[in-house]
Parts: structure tokens; sequence; C-alpha cells
């Protein structure tokens, strides 16, 4: 049982480059969930999916998109990539089969440097 | 007003001290509270899940939640220098609808030897 697993550790890019991060969970969970980190902001929802076939935007969606490619996996794109994108980029899942159970689950993150 | 604010921190404390972090948050219909652990270059790790008012206990660790005064504690006793880290606090807002967190800014903990 692996939980949550992210793809790639470790990226450079260059201004307007496009990548994709992945992420899969094998809990059977049903929302997932990406969030960058950056110094002194905490943790920032970008987009999440509450259960499989739906997403929706958090706190910071600009200059991103997702898919919800099935129940295990969530994928982030970057469409062009900009300076401001470097950071630390966790996804995170949660079972989400009542309200009160809000306990997430982080995969390791993925280093994003975008030069 | 942040949604939720952690004590700005860094705390430091010495080994086999109580370590207390606090964290208050805005929203009166929040129902699930959380504590993260995150070491240095890792991912937030849950410790500590809170959904009553009162205190709850896990070895080491109290979380204590106090709904009408919109906080909720961690208290590490007999910390460890393994304890040092960055801790996270997370509030599931009916603002945000139920199935998102709001996470506090962190407070980073130091336990000297």
């Amino acid at each position: 049982n692996a939980g949550v697993t992210q793809t790639p550790k470790f990226q450079v890019l260059k201004t307007g480059q496009s990548m994709t991060l992945q992420c899969a969970q094998d809990m059977n969970h049903n929302s997932m969930y990406w969030y960058r980190q950056d110094p002194g902001m905490g943790l920032r929802l970008i987009y999440y999916s509450a259960s499989e076939g739906t997403t929706d935007k958090g706190e910071v969606p600009n200059g991103y998109n997702v898919s919800r490619l099935n129940k295990r996996e969530f994928s982030l794109r970057l469409e062009s990539a900009a300076p401001s994108q470097t950071s630390v980029y966790f996804c995170a899942s949660r079972l989400g089969l009542a309200e009160t159970y809000n306990e997430q689950f982080f995969g390791p993150g993925t280093r994003l440097t975008v030069l | 007003q942040k949604e939720v604010e952690q004590n700005s921190g860094p705390l430091s404390v010495p080994e086999g001290a109580i370590a207390s972090l606090n964290c208050t948050y805005s929203d009166r219909g929040s129902q699930s509270f959380f504590w993260y652990r995150q070491y240095s270059g890792k991912s937030p790790e849950l410790i500590m899940s809170i959904y009553s008012n009162g205190d709850k206990e896990d070895g080491r660790f109290t979380a204590q939640l106090n709904k009408a005064s919109q906080y909720v504690s961690l208290l590490i006793r007999d910390s460890q220098p393994s304890d040092s880290a960055t801790y996270l606090c997370a509030v599931n807002s009916r603002e945000t609808s139920g199935s998102r967190l709001t996470f506090g800014e962190g407070t980073q903990l130091t336990v000297n030897p």
C-alpha cells in the first residue's frame, strides 16, 4: 500500500514550457487535491476533485489545469510555466464519504523550479 | 482576518518540556480540526484530528478544542529533538465547502537537547 504517490520528484523548466504533474492514490479515496507550498505562504489549494468526474477551483487556480483521469489519478498541468510557479507541489487525498471525516493524506511532493 | 491563524513562531523549548502550539479560526461553523507535522523538505503528516470540544490525547500529543472561543491547540509533552518540525493547523471551514481544508501558515518548533 503506497498511499499517495507523485511524479516527478524534481523538475526544472524554462519559462513558457509545459508539463504535467502526476498523482495517484491506492486507498480508494474519493476526493483528491493539489496544493502549492511557498515560504511564508503556507499550503494553498490550487484545484480539487471532490469525487470522480468533478473538479473545482481552489484558492490559486490561475495558470493551472487539472484532470481527474479516474478514481485513482489526478493530474495537474502547467500550460506555460512562469517563474512565479516555482514552488513545491503536493497532492493529497481524502476518503470523502462523510463531511466530518476530512483527514487528508499527502504525497511526497514535487519540487518545481521555473527559470 | 485570516481564516486560520497560528503562533508566528519560531518556538524553542528544551528537551523534556511541554510545547504548546495554538491556532485560531474565523468560521464558527467549522466542524473538523487537524494538526499536521512537517519535517523540513518532507510532506505534511497527519498527527491529530479533533471534532468535539475538549481534549483528545494520543501518546505524548494532546489536542484541545474550544469552539466557543474558536481555538484549537496542540500540546506535546516530554518534547524530544525528533519533534522539531513545522506544525500546521488545518480547519474544515463551512465557508469553503465541506470537502476542503484551510491551513494555517505553520509554527516552527525546535526542541533543544
